[in-house]
Formats: C-alpha cells, sequence, structure tokens
C-alpha cells in the first residue's frame, strides 16, 4: 500500500512555457500532498502543501503565481510550472501520506528549462 | 523552525563494512523517517521510526527522542547501498516533513 505515482519522470520544455506535474495516491486517499524541490547535491526543500478542496499552502520564498497547485480530488494534485525559466530547472518530488504510517514519494519529475 | 543535522555528510566504505549515520533534530518530533535516494533520484522509505527500535535485514534504526537523535545503522554493506541518506522529521500539529542535509554513501568493490 501507500503508492506515489508521479508524472512525467522528465520534461524538457522552452522558457516562457508552462510545464504541469501530476501526483496520484493510488490506493489511499490523501487529503494533503506536498511538493518538494531538490537542486543537484542538495536536500530536499518544500515548496507547498497541497490541500484538497482549499487553496495550497506556500513557504516562504515560494512565487505562487509561478508555482501553481491544485488539489482537486482525493487522489491527484497538480503542479503548473508557469512561464518556466532556466532558473526553475530542478527535480520536484510529491509525497502523501500521515503521521501514522509515514509518507511515501512519488518517483520525482526532472525539469528542464531550455 | 525545526534544524536537521546529519553526519558524516559524506563516507566512503569497502563492500562488508558496517556504517553508523546519525540525524540530530533540534525540537521535539511526532515523525521521523529515513530514506534512501537512489542515483536515479528516487526516495525509498526505509524506517518510520519516531521512537525505538526497528530492523528490517542488514538495516537498523534507533530514535531516542527524549535526546533527540537517530541513528542508521547498515551492516555488511554491499554496494546497491551507495547513494544519499536522509532523515526527515515532522513536529506536533504539523504533517510536513523536513528533511536534513543528508549522508551520501558510497560502497567500493
Amino acid at each position: 500500500g501507500a503508492v506515489v505515482s508521479q508524472h512525467p519522470s522528465w520534461v524538457i520544455c522552452k522558457s516562457g512555457t508552462s510545464v504541469k506535474i501530476e501526483c496520484r495516491s493510488l490506493d489511499f486517499q490523501a487529503t494533503t500532498m506536498f511538493w518538494y524541490r531538490q537542486f543537484p547535491k542538495q536536500s530536499l526543500m518544500l515548496m507547498a502543501t497541497s490541500n484538497e478542496g482549499s487553496k495550497a499552502t506556500y513557504e516562504q520564498g515560494v512565487e505562487k503565481d509561478k508555482f501553481l497547485i491544485n488539489h482537486a480530488s482525493l487522489t491527484l494534485s497538480t503542479l503548473t510550472v508557469t512561464s518556466a525559466h532556466p532558473e526553475d530547472s530542478s527535480f520536484y518530488i510529491c509525497s502523501a501520506g500521515d503521521r501514522t504510517y509515514g509518507y511515501t514519494f512519488g518517483s520525482g519529475t526532472r525539469l528542464t528549462v531550455v | 523552525g525545526i534544524q536537521v543535522e546529519q553526519s558524516p555528510p559524506d563516507l566512503i566504505l569497502q563492500e562488508g563494512a558496517n556504517s553508523t549515520l546519525r540525524c540530530n533534530f533540534s525540537d521535539s518530533v511526532n515523525n521521523l523517517q529515513w530514506f534512501h535516494q537512489n542515483p536515479w533520484g528516487q526516495l525509498i522509505n526505509l524506517f518510520y521510526i519516531p521512537s525505538g527500535t526497528k530492523q528490517n535485514g542488514r538495516l537498523s534504526a534507533t530514535t531516542v527522542a527524549t535526546e533527540r537523535y537517530s541513528l542508521l545503522y547498515i551492516s555488511s554493506s554491499q554496494t546497491t547501498d551507495s547513494g544519499v541518506y536522509f532523515c526527515a522529521v515532522g513536529g506536533f500539529g504539523n504533517e510536513k516533513l523536513t528533511f536534513g542535509t543528508g549522508t551520501r554513501l558510497t560502497i567500493i568493490p
């Protein structure tokens, strides 16, 4: 149990375009999902908490207009990187779970903006 | 917010050796997990261990919540154990995880 699927695994896009990343909980319902960002050889930094049916909560310093999060159902959260620029290139990972059983992570999305 | 520090930052060992990775955290937590990040970036959940001791094959973990640290033990290391090991903690009333700085483990044949 507790499988989180993330899609796509990698994406290359042109500067100025938008990219959508999907995160699905396959065998459980997740009222809360989390989006992290990881730069090469660094740790994971929480970007935002995605709440089903309500607005996401963004960490300090994360631009909410650039990183749009939608959590429309109990099994799906999406992260849209709008007007992407090369500095947005990174590894993005989502997670879901609970404090009883712990959190599971998706396989991640490697975004390259050219 | 909670500070999470891991040591050592890098560790290079010969195949077959044992190792101990440490995670210190600055405040009380109700969730602590150890993860292994493989070369493709996938985070593999090793242990959910807010307190006590758990074992899974060659790996075991101990968390002493009152002293705010956790240890991950790897015995008889294999080359497939290479990668980055992260501990992550969550505070009371707060579901999100804060990640430590990571330990990069390299096992040499």
